[in-house]
């Protein structure tokens, strides 16, 4: 089962900030919280993760609460381009593997 | 293109038919990843491969499914006797170590009439 839940659709203007929430409060000290999105027809494309800190890269910034039950992606300048699902995943260690847990993700619209 | 490739991108196939997917991971990356998704659903892990070794297999991986990565390169996943619940699309992953970043291929999407 996901360890995360998040809402099941948002819209966001074009050019402004999108903020995605996503809740993981069953989260174990030693799980990364990661950021996939997947547009229409296509694969799962890696965004960012973090594990305790802040991250930020040249797509999108991850900002994690200091107890680590939630997270939320931030898009800085939203585009057209930027419509999709987006998936919150808590990495779970199983054995030798660690494992990608996903929920139904957020539909993102963007709207012009 | 130095990504995930999969091929086909799309397969049509009649019911009890056996169809067979490729995945090339990302070249020096030894480690590769089945997943498979349903309409309007995350994907779902099936298997994985340490270089050439199955480690590990979802119980949704029935016995009419079988995966191979016969020189620790590409992969191919194979579906005996489809069945119209087999209809999905299978996605391949791929990252360098086990805690490493997985990076999708584009899928294969198959459809069961």
């Amino acid at each position: 089962d996901a360890k995360t839940t998040q809402p099941t659709s948002m819209d966001c203007a074009e050019g402004r900030a999108a903020n995605l929430p996503c809740n993981h409060s069953t989260i174990s000290g030693n799980e990364y919280v990661y950021w996939y999105r997947q547009i229409h027809s296509q694969g799962p494309q890696y965004i960012i993760h973090g594990l305790k800190n802040n991250e930020t890269n040249e797509m999108a910034s991850l900002i994690i609460t200091e107890d680590r039950k939630s997270s939320t992606l931030i898009l800085p300048h939203a585009t057209l381009r930027d419509t999709a699902v987006y998936y919150c995943i808590v990495r779970v260690s199983m054995d030798s593997n660690y494992q990608l847990i996903w929920g139904a993700g957020t539909k993102l619209i963007i709207k012009p | 293109d130095t990504g995930v490739s999969q091929n086909p991108r799309h397969k049509i196939t009649k019911r009890g038919q056996n169809v067979t997917f490729r995945c090339d991971p990302i070249s020096e990356h030894n480690r590769l990843y089945w997943y498979r998704q349903t309409l309007g659903q995350g994907p779902e892990f099936l298997t994985y491969f340490q270089n050439e070794a199955q480690l590990e297999k979802s119980r949704l991986l029935s016995d009419r499914f079988s995966a191979e990565r016969p020189k620790g390169s590409f992969s191919t996943l194979e579906i005996q006797r489809t069945e119209q619940g087999d209809s999905a699309m299978y996605l391949c992953a791929s990252s360098l170590l086990a805690a490493d970043t997985q990076y999708f291929g584009p899928g294969t999407r198959l459809t069961v009439l």
